[in-house]
């Protein structure tokens, strides 16, 4: 069984702090990592892929992958009240594989 | 620009009914897909589309069809609802690169 870990949360954090989310999988043949952000009664939204080993940065958003220990990041820097959502992580293979989603995170950004 | 559209947005059945769910694209994506989302549960692919005539079967399809009418089109058909179904629907659509989904902005489905 495929299976992408969250933790639920909720993970609160203040204004202008970074948050960091994480997510674990236990498939080894994963290549491919999405990090989703999902507001409430809402569809999810792509933040940020990643494929290597390393970090990726977007703007305040940091992805980071590591596959040795099967573990993916997102740190969200200088985090605002608008931040406030749930982040899902997903992992695939290449190609048409369906993605693997966690539970997800809820985030909350105290102002 | 519409990206992936799915109709309808709110629906009540009664148990026992049928009912399509309906999604759209309009990326020329090759691979489309079915997900139901429910509390504490998260992300369930129901059927998935990897291509223009083919369907396979998710993590949690019985009591659902799917039916790929060409490469926009992907519907979603309960034949005779139940009230585990009760769920929100989000369909997705993806190029073969799988660099990402787009979602379609969902069906909430209350079967009382």
């Amino acid at each position: 069984q495929k299976e992408v870990e969250q933790n639920s949360g909720p993970l609160s954090v203040p204004e202008g702090a970074i948050a960091s989310l994480n997510c674990t999988y236990s498939d080894r043949g994963s290549q491919s990592f999405f990090w989703y952000r999902q507001y409430s009664g809402k569809s999810p939204e792509l933040i940020m892929f990643i494929y290597s080993n390393g970090d990726k940065e977007d703007g305040r958003f940091t992805a980071q992958l590591n596959k040795a220990s099967q573990y993916v990041s997102l740190l969200i820097r200088d985090s605002q009240p608008s931040d406030s959502a749930t982040y899902l992580c997903a992992g695939g293979l290449w190609g048409n594989t369906p993605l693997v989603f966690g539970k997800g995170t809820r985030l909350s950004v105290i102002a | 620009n519409a990206g992936v559209t799915q109709t309808p947005k709110f629906q009540v059945l009664k148990t026992g009914q049928s009912m399509t769910l309906q999604c759209a694209q309009d990326m020329n994506h090759n691979s489309m897909y079915w997900y139901r989302q429910d509390p504490g549960m998260g992300l369930r692919l129901i059927y998935y589309s990897a291509s223009e005539g083919t369907t396979d079967k998710g993590e949690v399809p019985n009591g659902y069809n799917v039916s790929r009418l060409n490469k926009r089109e992907f519907s979603l058909r309960l034949e005779s609802a139940a009230p585990s179904q009760t769920s929100v629907y989000f369909c997705a659509s993806s190029t073969e690169a799988n660099y990402g989904y787009t979602f379609g902005s969902g069906t909430r489905l209350t079967v009382v």
